[in-house]
């Protein structure tokens, strides 16, 4: 079974600041993906990573798979509330069906 | 598109009764999963379909849990008889070209048996 460990498990930080969330696993994975979950709600998908090394941007948010795709890292640049939610890591291995998820960062993001 | 539609979003049931969940895909989606998420075990997949023929049931804790998909439309999680160890967010996710592509998930059932 692959594990996906997040650090940290929890983070509350003032608006404005920046922060950085890890996803971490000892297997390789064949693609990497980040969600983001609001309370009451499903999980909501944000980027896939597919190649060793790729940086994606999505506005404030940049995610970086590892060299060797077992790692990957979620930057908040200037966080505001609205990004307040569980961050979850999903990668994906062994054929395309078999996806593990993180066991998750919650953000709290204080005005 | 409307996204995963599940019902009903809150359900609460007593010790032994049948609890049927009902998922509805994205239209033009091939694979269909069903998760269940608690605060202990994280998101744990029970259950995937493709072309509305179940692939992979190895997460499905008990016999009490089955799960059906009679067309591209629909799936139906059923527990029967309940137990309150079952409550939690029952999730359907649906997704194009499998679970590595992503998921699109639905809004969840919040499910307690007591």
């Amino acid at each position: 079974t692959q594990l996906l460990e997040q650090s940290p498990q929890f983070l509350s930080i003032q608006e404005g600041e920046n922060l950085t969330v890890y996803c971490n696993s000892s297997s390789v994975f064949s693609s990497l993906q980040w969600y983001r979950q609001e309370p009451g709600e499903g999980p909501v998908l944000l980027v896939t990573v597919v190649t060793g090394g790729e940086v994606k941007k999505l506005k404030r948010l940049t995610f970086q798979f590892g060299d060797a795709r077992k790692d990957s890292s979620l930057h908040i640049t200037a966080a505001q509330p609205g990004d307040t939610g569980l961050y979850l890591c999903a990668g994906a291995a062994g054929g395309y069906q078999k996806v593990t998820f993180g066991t998750g960062t919650k953000l709290q993001v204080i005005p | 598109d409307a996204g995963v539609i599940q019902s009903p979003r809150h359900e609460v049931t007593e010790m032994g009764q049948e609890v049927t969940l009902r998922c509805k895909p994205i239209s033009g989606h091939d694979y269909l999963f069903w998760y269940r998420q608690t605060m202990m075990r994280g998101l744990e997949l029970l259950i995937y379909f493709n072309n509305n023929v179940p692939i992979d049931d190895s997460g499905m804790p008990e016999d009490r849990f089955s799960a059906k998909m009679p067309n591209a439309s629909f799936s139906t999680l059923k527990i029967q008889p309940s137990e309150p160890r079952d409550s939690a967010v029952y999730f359907c996710a649906s997704s194009l070209g499998g679970a590595g592509y992503g998921y699109t998930f639905g809004s969840g059932t919040r499910l307690t048996v007591v």
